[in-house]
């Protein structure tokens, strides 16, 4: 089993919709999450840490779930620039695991 | 500026070559990562150092070699060069004091051995 799986997409949805993301990750002592955004040929971007809590940014919303090992990642109101991979990153002290990304590309 | 800088930003070697990617930073952090990525495998580890004396392999070490000479420089090497060593090679830096183990990456290295 991979350490970090994700759905490798593409996800094409039209502009406005609502798309979610989910990531499940193997090792259950994993104490860090986040999402990062990569743009073709691109370094990738830290989009957003996710917390037990879940947490919010704007039009982005990432949820944690220790008990089920899997990360998501909600986007409301989908705007052109969204079109980009999106990858699940999952970690401990020393270093972290990336998913191969999920492709997002955002229809007029 | 950017914070980390990686050169060259492209490469082309022949089978064979001895090849250093370079990697700088100028964020003060203690932790430099080298990763390569390929199509529908993403993202893989190469090596990564927590300071100058702390150099540790990763999941694909074999065929690379690392030095670290300074805080703020780590670069990577090919001793010798072969095909499938072709990808995307990112230089990452992380404080894992300031903000967990945040990545952040350089612009890549794009090589291509023939």
């Amino acid at each position: 089993r991979k350490e970090v799986e994700q759905d490798p997409g593409p996800f094409n949805v039209p502009e406005g919709a609502t798309v979610a993301f989910n990531c499940t990750y193997s090792n259950s002592a994993s104490q860090s999450f986040f999402w990062y955004r990569q743009d073709c040929r691109k370094e990738p971007k830290l989009l957003m840490s996710v917390y037990s809590s879940g947490n919010e940014d704007g039009r982005f919303t990432a949820q944690l779930n220790r008990a089920s090992q899997y990360i998501s990642l909600l986007i409301r109101d989908s705007k052109l620039s969204d079109s980009a991979t999106y990858l699940c990153v999952v970690g401990g002290y020393q270093k972290v695991t990336f998913g191969i990304g999920t492709k997002l590309q955002v229809i007029p | 500026d950017a914070d980390v800088t990686q050169t060259p930003r492209n490469r082309i070697t022949k089978t064979g070559k001895r090849i250093m990617l370079e990697c700088s930073q100028t964020k003060g952090h203690d932790r430099m990562y080298w990763y390569r990525q390929d199509p529908g495998l993403g993202l893989r580890l190469i090596y990564y150092s927590f300071d100058v004396k702390d150099i540790n392999k990763g999941e694909i070490s074999d065929g690379y070699s690392v030095s670290r000479q300074a805080q703020a420089k780590f670069s990577l090497s090919l001793e010798s060069a072969i095909p499938n060593q072709t990808a995307l090679y990112f230089c990452a830096t992380s404080d894992w004091r300031g903000d967990g183990n945040i990545q952040y990456f350089g612009a890549g290295t794009r090589l291509s051995v023939l």
